[in-house]
């Protein structure tokens, strides 16, 4: 069974860097693509961006200008990172994998999802 | 910048059944965008309940249906039950593996 497994520091000064790293067990990560997904308290999900596991990435258009998704598939792990921070980036970061059949696309495998607030 | 529309909520008693839609603020949804559709509960990551209109996730009771309705997707629980109190959010493919979640709906099982 395919685990993923978010980690990073819950608490980032605004105007910074946020980093958060997605540990995969479980599975290979060939051939598959691997997102990130955020929620602010309350509200909504947010597609923020996928890497394959070769590396290329698609972003939202939204956050484009800030997000930097990255693999180290020898590591079993994907990266983010959101660049300027303010307060509305305060959100429960979740990973994810994309798995692809004859219908489609969906995000099959989630990890449990970390909080990070912005905060001075 | 593209708006991907969900009813904010919806009741419906026990055994009975609802139909939540999943539209854009500017053009149809047809099955090229390749509706998604994600059950959430408090405090719980997503699962996948619909994908590619209509395909139920493994594992997913038939009593949830995706279609495309009108100029939306939709999603029709039939009976519904207690524990299918939760988030509904969809999930629009905009091509170019861009994705955008709806707004989300707020079922209330009572």
């Amino acid at each position: 069974q395919v685990q993923l497994q978010e980690s990073g520091p819950g608490l980032v000064k605004p105007s910074e860097t946020l980093s958060l790293t997605c540990t995969v067990s479980g599975g290979s990560m060939s051939s598959y693509y691997w997102s990130w997904i955020r929620q602010s308290p309350g509200k909504g999900l947010e597609w923020m961006g996928h890497v394959f596991y070769s590396g290329s990435t698609t972003y939202n258009p939204s956050l484009k200008s800030r997000v930097t998704i990255s693999v180290d598939t020898s590591k079993n792990q994907f990266s983010l990172k959101l660049s300027s921070v303010t307060a509305a980036d305060t959100a429960v970061y979740y990973c994810a994998r994309f798995t692809y059949d004859s219908s489609g696309y969906y995000l099959q495998y989630w990890g449990q999802g970390t909080l990070v607030t912005v905060s001075s | 910048q593209t708006v991907v529309t969900q009813e904010p909520s919806f009741s419906v008693s026990p055994g009975g059944t609802v139909t939540l839609t999943c539209g854009l603020t500017s053009g149809s949804v047809s099955p090229s965008y390749s509706p998604t559709w994600y059950q959430q509960t408090p405090g719980q990551a997503p699962r996948t309940l619909i994908y590619g209109t209509s395909t139920r996730s493994s594992g997913v009771p038939d009593r949830f249906s995706g279609s495309i309705f009108g100029n939306k997707a939709a999603l029709t629980i039939t009976g519904a039950q207690a524990d299918d109190e939760s988030d509904y959010y969809c999930v629009l493919h905009m091509g170019s593996g861009i994705y955008v979640f709806g707004t989300g709906t707020k079922v209330t099982v009572l």
